[in-house]
């Protein structure tokens, strides 16, 4: 299986932070990579897909970059509905396999 | 986009077999291009792959699963089902039904979820 080590696992923000989450892969994935957001209690969302390609509705403040095996993504700009957990997911190979989640806080 | 909803037991005893369906409304299963996924959530363990299953019926399940699991499909109800056998406490999560859409490059990326259905595995 390829693992996914995402870092931090948590990290704690102001409203107004760019914050940055990193995921890499234990073997190139190419771009085969998603980003998704999760609040407590409900499903993940999905925010970015192939890398880089911003899924339709969610605002321009979320981008995401990288190729191979190394994956960022950032929120240029936090806003109050963005403390959620984020995870990574790579869908090159199956089985998919997930990065163990960054934890966002209200400093 | 599409809209699912899981549905099954919330309790399942040690050694039994959980079975779980999937309601997918918004489209027809027959005619979708989607692979459609269950992915589940232990509670302190993180997100896991179980396995998808195409319209045409294909399947491929994660090898750590194979051996316990069957997927399947009626298109007349438009619902995905899952069955897994010999239940343990190691399998106590939220259970989720996910679509698989292409992403542009060779390969399905999870879209839509279901809002997830809690399975506790206990005697």
């Amino acid at each position: 299986d390829i693992q996914m080590t995402q870092s931090p696992s948590s990290l704690s923000v102001s409203v107004g932070d760019r914050v940055t989450i990193t995921c890499r892969a234990s073997q190139g994935i190419t771009n085969d990579l998603g980003w998704y957001q999760q609040k407590p209690g409900k499903a993940p969302k999905r925010l970015i897909y192939a890398a880089s390609s911003l899924q339709s509705g969610v605002p321009s403040r979320f981008s995401g970059s990288g190729s191979g095996t190394e994956f960022t993504l950032t929120i240029s700009s936090l806003q109050p509905g963005d403390f959620a957990t984020y995870y990574c997911l790579q869908y090159n190979t199956y089985p998919i396999t997930f990065g163990q989640g960054t934890r966002l806080e209200i400093k | 986009q599409v809209q699912l909803q899981e549905s099954g037991p919330g309790l399942v005893k040690p050694s039994q077999t959980l079975s779980l369906t999937c309601t997918v409304s918004g489209g027809s299963l027959s005619s979708l291009p989607y692979f459609w996924s269950w992915i589940r959530q232990h509670p302190e363990r993180g997100l896991e792959w179980i396995g998808y299953i195409y319209n045409s019926g294909s399947t491929y399940y994660s090898p750590s699963l194979k051996s316990r699991l069957t997927m399947s499909l009626d298109s007349s109800k438009n619902q995905i089902s899952l069955e897994l056998t010999s239940m343990t406490a190691a399998d106590t999560a939220v259970y989720y039904c996910v679509s698989q859409s292409w992403s542009g490059s060779g390969s399905y990326s999870p879209l839509d979820w279901g809002p997830g259905t809690l399975v506790t595995v206990s005697s």
